[in-house]
C-alpha cells in the first residue's frame, strides 16, 4: 500500500507571511506529483501537475518543487492572504497506480 | 476551466435505503470517472474507478454490490450506495479526466463532494 503523507496536518499564520508545507511519497516509480487547493464548500482545484525530477513551479504568489530521487515536494505560499486559507492536497501517481492522496495541509491565514 | 458538477451535497437518508450520487462533466467529456470516499480527518480513498460503457474497477475492500457504479455517457456518472448503514455515513467525491488530454499532464477534475449521513 503507497503511503503519502504531508506536513504539518494544519497551521495558522498571519496575512502578509510566507509559509510552506510537505508532501512524502515513495520514490520509486514516480509517474507524476498533483497538488490541489480544496476551499470550504467548494471542489478540488489543481494547482501544479509536476513530472520531473528538480521541477520548480510557480502560479502568482505560489510556487512548488519537487524531488522524485527523495520523494518529497515543497509548496510555498508567499506573502499568505486570507483568501489563500484552505486544505492543500497533494496526490501521488505512479506506474499502474491510480492516484494516492495525502491527508491534507489545512492553512488558515489570519487577517 | 472544466467543471464537474455533483449532486446532492447533503443528504440523510434512514438505514436500509439506497442513496444516488451524481456527477456530471458540464463541459467536457470524461474518459475517466473516479469515486472517492473520505472519512474525518482522513486522506481521500478511491473507491473505484469507471470508464464509460465499461464495468467499473473497485479497490480493494470496496464492495460491488454495496457500491453501485454506472458510467453510462461521457458526461454522467452515478454511485449508489445500496441498503445504507450508519457506517456509510462519509464524504464522497468524484473526479474526472479530460478525453482529449494527453495522460502525463493530465489533471483531475472534481465535484464538490457529497455528505452522506445514515440514521
Amino acid at each position: 500500500i503507497l503511503n503519502v503523507e504531508q506536513s504539518p496536518q494544519s497551521l495558522h499564520v498571519q496575512e502578509g507571511d510566507s509559509t510552506n508545507f510537505t508532501c512524502s511519497f515513495p520514490s520509486s516509480n514516480f509517474y507524476a506529483l498533483h497538488w490541489y487547493r480544496w476551499e470550504t464548500a467548494k471542489s478540488p482545484e489543481a494547482l501544479f501537475v509536476m513530472t520531473l525530477n528538480g521541477d520548480e513551479k510557480k502560479k502568482g504568489r505560489i510556487s512548488a518543487t519537487l524531488n522524485t530521487k527523495e520523494g518529497y515536494s515543497y509548496l510555498y505560499i508567499k506573502g499568505s492572504q486570507p483568501e489563500d486559507s484552505a486544505t492543500y492536497l497533494c496526490a501521488f501517481y505512479n506506474y499502474g497506480q491510480n492516484f494516492v492522496f495525502g491527508p491534507g495541509t489545512r492553512l488558515s491565514v489570519l487577517p | 476551466g472544466a467543471v464537474v458538477s455533483q449532486h446532492p451535497s447533503r443528504v440523510i437518508c434512514k438505514s436500509g435505503t439506497s442513496v444516488k450520487i451524481e456527477c456530471r462533466s458540464l463541459d467536457f467529456q470524461a474518459t475517466t470517472m473516479f469515486w472517492y470516499r473520505q472519512f474525518p480527518k482522513q486522506s481521500l480513498m478511491l473507491m473505484a474507478t469507471s470508464n464509460e460503457g465499461s464495468k467499473a474497477t473497485y479497490e480493494q475492500g470496496v464492495e460491488k454490490d454495496k457500491f453501485l457504479i454506472n458510467h453510462a455517457s461521457l458526461t454522467l456518472s452515478t454511485l449508489t450506495v445500496t441498503s445504507a448503514h450508519p457506517e456509510d455515513s462519509s464524504f464522497y467525491i468524484c473526479s474526472a479526466t479530460r478525453r482529449d488530454r494527453p495522460r502525463l499532464n493530465e489533471k483531475l477534475f472534481f465535484g464538490s463532494g457529497t455528505q452522506l449521513s445514515v440514521l
